[in-house]
């Protein structure tokens, strides 16, 4: 069965810091990945999507960055953290179909004083 | 524009029947989804339609009108544990979900 880890689970960073999240993937070859933001009480807003190794979509004009270096590897990064970049950071995947459906990771809680 | 309505919170009693409405406006249409999350977790998949009509799965169901542009999720015997937010999501004809805001549903006792 497949299986999608992320860590950290909390990150806790001030302003102007850099950000790595990571999100790997188990049990399944050449996943959709997918970063997602969740500000709070509110719905997820798409980052960044991947279709595969090196091919990253962004979807809103941001200070963060996605790579994919690896097939099941998916990494989202900052070079300077803002205030707003607070929030709920969700990874998820999908598979070969384009109507599969997004499976998603346990989440990196990341606040930025 | 894409656009997804459902409501902000509703509440319901424990083992009542809750009928959480969804309108969706997309370019194209690939389907709605469904997700459950529960506070400070992530989204975990409840359903798909595609088609017109109701999919049963348990406690759970979930109706599609594309015409209407418009689905229901329905949740029957409702328990404790039911307290959680509903996610709407449509797919458009980039096969992207776009994404309600949620639906917080709080059960009482």
């Amino acid at each position: 069965s497949q299986t999608i880890h992320q860590w950290p689970a909390t990150l806790v960073q001030p302003v102007g810091s850099p950000l790595s999240l990571e999100c790997t993937v188990e049990g399944t070859s050449n996943p959709n990945l997918y970063w997602y933001r969740q500000a709070a009480g509110r719905g997820l807003q798409l980052l960044f999507y991947s279709v595969g190794i090196g091919q990253i979509s962004s979807e809103v004009p941001q200070n963060l960055s996605a790579s994919r270096p690896q097939d099941r590897q998916f990494i989202l990064s900052s070079k300077k953290l803002l205030l707003s970049d607070s929030g709920f950071y969700l990874c998820a995947w999908k598979g070969l179909r384009e109507t599969d459906t997004q499976y998603f990771g346990p989440g990196t809680r990341l606040t930025v004083l | 524009g894409q656009n997804i309505d459902q409501p902000t919170e509703m509440t319901a009693t424990e083992g009542a029947i809750v009928q959480i409405n969804c309108t969706y406006q997309t370019s194209g249409f690939n389907g709605l989804f469904w997700y459950q999350q529960h506070a400070g977790e992530a989204p975990t998949f409840l359903s798909y339609n595609v088609l017109d009509g109701l999919e049963e799965k348990g406690r759970f169901s979930s109706f599609l009108s594309r015409s209407k542009g418009y689905s229901y999720l329905l949740l029957k015997e409702l328990q404790m544990k039911d307290s959680a937010s509903y996610l709407c999501a449509a797919m458009d004809s980039n096969y992207q979900l776009i994404w309600g805001a949620g639906t917080k549903l709080i059960i009482k006792p």
